[in-house]
């Protein structure tokens, strides 16, 4: 059964480093997705992608956080400067229609900022 | 206000009995969607309700929507210690598509 991928599964980095989360959607989805979850606390939308842009984000996705689909597989997240605060699980996920359809989710990337 | 809050915040019961769990929501909303989650690991869809219908089936799931509670209902029946793990309901904002997720209830199943 196809399943979304996400690498690394743990990455610890220090402060104001930067950071790339990756991703590989199922191969005939259209929509990717970014959430976290900051331990203990809900799950969190970040952005939706489709078509090579943005569709939407929320208050989260500032400047800081950036994503693109570099090749036909990857979907990657970038933190520019990570903080404590953006310690957290990241999932991935990918439908074949746009949010209001069932979305499937990767295992996560856990990010450690020291 | 919050959208999609699921309670109990916690249940824990006998293998083979039934869990219920429900979902409030406080705006208009074009789906809800029902996921699990396992300690530490990624999210699992299990069920997605448009707002147009009542009740949805998969395996031993139940799923029902009241839109006019504004409140889901999520049934597992004759329950296994594998169905231990947290449960969400996730909601749309009305336009926005955004989905919105809930503190989750946390399922114990006892063999």
């Amino acid at each position: 059964e196809p399943e979304v991928t996400q690498t690394p599964s743990h990455q610890v980095t220090q402060m104001g480093q930067e950071v790339i989360l990756r991703c590989v959607p199922i191969s005939n989805h259209l929509y990717f997705y970014w959430y976290r979850q900051i331990l203990g606390q809900k799950v969190e939308f970040l952005v939706s992608f489709y078509n090579n842009e943005i569709s939407e984000k929320s208050e989260i996705f500032d400047d800081q956080f950036s994503v693109e689909r570099p090749d036909g597989s990857n979907f990657t997240l970038k933190i520019r400067s990570t903080k404590l605060e953006d310690s957290a699980m990241y999932f991935c996920a990918s439908s074949e229609g746009g949010l209001l359809n069932e979305q499937f989710f990767g295992p996560g990337t856990r990010l450690t900022v020291l | 206000s919050q959208q999609g809050e699921e309670d109990p915040q916690a249940l824990s019961i006998q293998e083979g009995e039934n869990a219920t769990m429900n979902c409030s929501y406080k705006t208009s909303i074009n789906n809800l969607q029902w996921y699990r989650q396992n300690s530490g690991r990624g999210l699992v869809h299990l069920i997605l309700i448009r707002s147009n219908e009542r009740e949805k089936h998969s395996g031993r799931l139940r799923v029902t929507l009241d839109t006019s509670k504004k409140s889901s209902s999520l049934l597992i029946t004759a329950s296994r210690a594998a169905d231990t793990a947290s449960y969400f309901c996730a909601t749309d904002e009305g336009g926005s598509y955004i989905p919105t997720f809930g503190r989750g209830t946390s399922l114990i199943v006892h063999p």
